[in-house]
């Protein structure tokens, strides 16, 4: 198994709070992302690094802002927390090689519950 | 307007059945086509791909057909087993500057029952 960790893996939190999720991974992966999970939406892209400080949004990306300051960690977080960010958030890998350079994997997730 | 298209949520195979997932897209310039699968409460995990030059990947009990002319891809599972259930994922990749980002299926749900 790929060695990526979320943390926290539950959170309970109320509306208009911070929250910051982090990814940590120990494979050395160029690319990590940040998707959220949504009966009815499959997975959704929220932001991407493409290297240390290099970050970019993706298709669900409003209400979040991301940071990485080290290859091995990327944090989400969520500056005002609303009830439509209720939701599960997995964190990705994936490295560009010759051999299944298309291949992800994939973080436990996070439970985030706004009430 | 969703590029990745799962249109059935479930599907309840028999043990020892075939079965088949479907899955059509929009966007003719994706690269590779990938399954994801998931089980409760656990991260998604890659099951099988196939490029967008080829028309047939096969793996085991698993085969994925692509017809690019119909824009539409499917997972064959052959036999069918109960730990085969899960919630099984169509993704897309167009490689670009986000590298593998993906684009996911609203996902199909699989019960085999014993």
């Amino acid at each position: 198994d790929a060695g990526i960790t979320q943390s926290p893996r539950h959170k309970v939190t109320e509306t208009g709070t911070p929250v910051t999720l982090r990814c940590h991974q120990t494979e050395n992966h160029r690319y990590m992302y940040w998707y959220r999970q949504d009966p009815g939406h499959g997975l959704r892209l929220i932001h991407y690094s493409y290297g240390v400080k290099d970050t970019d949004k993706g298709e669900v990306s409003d209400g979040y802002s991301v940071s990485r300051s080290k290859t091995e960690d990327f944090l989400l977080t969520l500056e005002s927390a609303t009830s439509s960010q209720t939701s599960v958030y997995f964190c990705a890998i994936s490295e560009i090689s010759p051999v299944k350079w298309y291949e992800q994997y994939f973080g436990p997730g996070t439970r985030l519950t706004v009430t | 307007d969703q590029q990745v298209k799962q249109n059935s949520p479930s599907l309840s195979v028999q043990e020892g059945r075939i079965s088949i997932l479907n899955c059509d897209y929009t966007n003719s310039m994706f690269d590779y086509f990938l399954w994801y699968k998931k089980y409760p409460a656990e991260g998604p995990t890659f099951l099988i791909s196939i490029s967008s030059i080829k028309d047939k990947n096969e793996d085991g009990r698993f085969t994925v057909f692509l017809n690019k002319s119909a824009k539409h891809l499917s997972l064959h599972i052959v036999p069918s087993q109960p730990g085969d259930s899960a919630v099984y994922f169509c993704a897309a990749i167009r490689f670009n500057q986000a590298g593998t980002a993906l684009i996911f299926g609203k996902g199909t749900t699989l019960s085999v029952s014993s």
